[in-house]
C-alpha cells in the first residue's frame, strides 16, 4: 500500500534532550512538508523540502531542523532550543503530477517529562 | 499575508439536519482551496477541494463552491451522520509548490 508512515506514534522528550520523528513516503512525491498542530491553533508549517537536498523553513522554524537525503524521507529534529514542543507532529507530501494535492501522514504526539 | 478565517465550534448537530461550516480566505491571484477532515488521534485526509473560482468540489454528500466574489468556500452536507463527528480545516494554497495555509478547525459533533 503506498502512503505516509510516521513514527512512532507517541514520543516523551526529557528536558535538553533532542529527538528526532521520522516521516516516509512511497508515493514518489518530491514535496515533503511538517506541520505542528495544537489545540485551537490549526496546523502552522515548520518546514518543507520541495526537492531532495534542499528545504525552506517555515511560518515556526525556530528550535527544529530537517534534513532531505533522501527523496521519501524527511525526518525531523526537535531541538532543546524548541521551549514548547508539546504538540501533534503532521507530515505530509505531494506531487505536482497529483494536482500538488497534500496528504498527510498519521501524525506522532510529542510530550515533555 | 495570506490567511483562512473558519466559524469557530464546536458546532453540534443532530442526526440528519443539515451542516454549514463558513469558510473565507483573504489571499492575492487565485489560490487553490481545500477542505480536510479529521478524525481524533488521526492524521488529515482530504475531503474535496476546488481550484478556479465557481467550481464547485463534492464527496461523501459535502460540497464547497468556490466563491471569488465572496472570497468564501463553505462547506456543507445535507444530511450529516453520527460517522461525520471531526475536525474539518479548510485550506488553501496561493500557488504551486508553497505550502498549505489552514484556518484553525472546526470541531463538529453529531448526536444520535
Amino acid at each position: 500500500d503506498g502512503g505516509i508512515t510516521q513514527s512512532p506514534k507517541y514520543l516523551f522528550r526529557k528536558e535538553g534532550q533532542n529527538v528526532t520523528l521520522s516521516c516516509e513516503q512511497n508515493l514518489n512525491h518530491d514535496a515533503m512538508y511538517w506541520y505542528r498542530q495544537d489545540p485551537g491553533q490549526g496546523l502552522r508549517l515548520i518546514y518543507y523540502s520541495q526537492i531532495v537536498n534542499d528545504f525552506q523553513k517555515g511560518d515556526i522554524a525556530e528550535g527544529y531542523s530537517v534534513s532531505r537525503e533522501k527523496k521519501e524521507s524527511f525526518p525531523l529534529t526537535v531541538t532543546s532550543a524548541q521551549k514548547n514542543p508539546t504538540a501533534f507532529y503532521l507530515c505530509a507530501s505531494s506531487s505536482p503530477f497529483l494536482g500538488e494535492t497534500q496528504y498527510f501522514g498519521p501524525g506522532t504526539r510529542l510530550l515533555v517529562l | 499575508g495570506d490567511s483562512v478565517t473558519q466559524m469557530e465550534g464546536p458546532v453540534t448537530l443532530s442526526e440528519e439536519a443539515f451542516l454549514t461550516i463558513n469558510c473565507t480566505y483573504t489571499a492575492t491571484g487565485y489560490p487553490s482551496l481545500f477542505w480536510y477532515v479529521q478524525y481524533p488521534g488521526e492524521g488529515l485526509q482530504l475531503l474535496l477541494k476546488a481550484t478556479k473560482a465557481d467550481d464547485k468540489g463534492s464527496n461523501k454528500g459535502f460540497e464547497a463552491t468556490y466563491r471569488k466574489e465572496t472570497t468564501s468556500f463553505h462547506l456543507e452536507k445535507g444530511s450529516v451522520q453520527v460517522s461525520d463527528s471531526a475536525v474539518y480545516f479548510c485550506a488553501l494554497r496561493r500557488e504551486a509548490g508553497t505550502a498549505l495555509i489552514f484556518g484553525k478547525g472546526t470541531t463538529l459533533s453529531v448526536s444520535s
